[in-house]
């Protein structure tokens, strides 16, 4: 079954450190890879997304994710954080046109200042 | 303006009342979608709608239903809301590029 991990619930990074949040993906086919964001309150943001070609991206926000077909995972990145990223964030994964998309169940990213 | 909205934001009810979500897009995308989101299982899809005519049950469909009533509205019903479906619920739409959705800010629902 295709399925979406984030191992990691929570995170806690200092204000100015660098940031990797993980996930992986189930089911080989090559997928739709996306990061969104969730603010406190608000619905969900897109950060970046790989549907094929160079496989470091680069998104919004001072965000970048690579692609490793390999290890099949596309891990989040940001060399120094700030205190308005803290947030929910979010892993999804789609497969072939069906449009259909599964998240991972999120991790939480506080700063500590 | 909100390209996708959600109304209401916040909602009250009792177990067996029945309730419907609505949500409105001015992206003029074809496909809309209705997910919860509960704390530690991220985003489940409900129901999702490719077209006017084409509605399909997502992966916790039970207890729910949906109307399509134009390319821009996606109604989500609780016919006899339980506590189990305290929940937050978003809407979203994809197009053109059609695996990239696009989010409303969510109603929170709380059943007592």
């Amino acid at each position: 079954a295709q399925s979406v991990t984030q191992p990691d619930i929570h995170i806690t990074v200092s204000e100015g450190a660098s940031l990797e949040l993980r996930c992986n993906y189930s089911y080989g086919a090559t997928p739709y890879l996306f990061w969104y964001v969730q603010s406190p309150g608000q619905g969900l943001q897109l950060l970046l997304k790989y549907f094929s070609g160079d496989t470091l991206v680069q998104g919004i926000k001072g965000f970048e994710a690579e692609f490793k077909r390999s290890q099949s995972s596309f891990n989040l990145r940001k060399p120094s954080v700030h205190w308005s990223d803290a947030a929910e964030y979010f892993c999804a994964v789609g497969w072939s046109s069906a449009s259909k998309i599964i998240f991972g169940s999120g991790t939480r990213l506080s700063i500590r200042p | 303006d909100a390209d996708v909205t959600q109304t209401p934001r916040n909602r009250i009810t009792k177990t067996g009342k029945r309730i419907m979500l609505e949500c409105s897009q001015t992206k003029g995308h074809d496909r809309m979608y209705w997910y919860r989101q509960d704390p530690g299982l991220g985003l489940r899809l409900i129901y999702y709608s490719f077209d006017v005519k084409d509605i399909n049950k997502g992966e916790i469909s039970d207890g729910y239903s949906v109307s399509r009533q134009a390319q821009a509205k996606f109604s989500l019903s609780l016919e006899s809301a339980i506590p189990n479906q305290t929940a937050l619920y978003f809407c979203a739409t994809s197009g053109l590029d059609q695996e990239t959705q696009y989010f409303g800010p969510g109603t929170r629902l709380l059943v007592l």
